[in-house]
């Protein structure tokens, strides 16, 4: 079974301009959440879909971040416009458990880290 | 509040050596879950173990220990007789209905395993 993918692996951008991250989840994870990690701290959920709809992006910075997940498959986070601070490494996660059920064990990609200069 | 706290940042022992990750939780709920993720140098967090709130019961996995204690609100990881390959990051998370079942994670502990 393939796993979480997830593109680019790297990404070096100057402050002020705009940068998107891919995310491709497990075949058939109805779930998907993103998750910001910044060096030295765990991850932070950003935002968290069910199928195609946002189930919870209280914790996103709207003013500069956004995603979508238009067929409820793949998902795209993008910034724009990038600060300093934004500089982290982007997880993707899915599962096949709705929002909600607190079992929930996660399959995560490998993450995007993004370096903000 | 909900919240995960892993004091030891980092912890460094000799190959074969008996390691334990410390992981202290705050939760107001009754119900709530448990985990933990390694997160290896390539990036992705793995999950490890999930524990309920209502099964205190340890749980032994190989060389994989798990320590659930209610009354001190710990969940600690215990590797028996460490080996290299275990060397990663190690995250205690939480998820309880006052988080509205997101995963809440500690800050991490990185392990290095020198042979």
């Amino acid at each position: 079974e393939a796993g979480v993918a997830q593109s680019p692996r790297y990404k070096i951008i100057e402050k002020r301009q705009s940068v998107a991250f891919w995310c491709n989840p497990i075949s058939g994870h109805a779930t998907l959440y993103w998750y910001q990690q910044i060096l030295g701290q765990g991850p932070k959920l950003l935002i968290q879909f069910q199928n195609n709809g946002v189930v919870d992006d209280s914790q996103l910075p709207k003013d500069r971040f956004s995603a979508e997940r238009l067929k409820g498959v793949d998902s795209t986070l993008k910034i724009q416009p990038a600060k300093l601070e934004d500089s982290a490494v982007y997880l993707c996660a899915s599962t096949t458990l709705a929002p909600g059920v607190l079992t929930g064990e996660l399959f995560f990609g490998e993450g995007s880290r993004l370096t903000v200069l | 509040a909900q919240k995960v706290t892993q004091a030891q940042t980092e912890i460094s022992v000799v190959e074969k050596e008996d390691v334990t990750l410390d992981c202290v939780y705050e939760t107001r709920d009754t119900t709530y879950y448990l985990f933990w993720y390694k997160q290896p140098p390539s990036g992705e967090l793995v999950f490890l173990i999930r524990r309920n709130s209502f099964d205190e019961q340890n749980e032994i996995s190989g060389r994989y220990s798990w320590n659930f204690q209610k009354s001190t609100s710990s969940f600690n990881f215990t590797i028996t007789a460490s080996q290299v390959v275990d060397s990663a990051v190690y995250f205690c998370a939480l998820s309880s209905y006052s988080s509205a079942s997101k995963i809440i994670f500690g800050s991490g502990t990185r392990l290095s395993i020198r042979p």
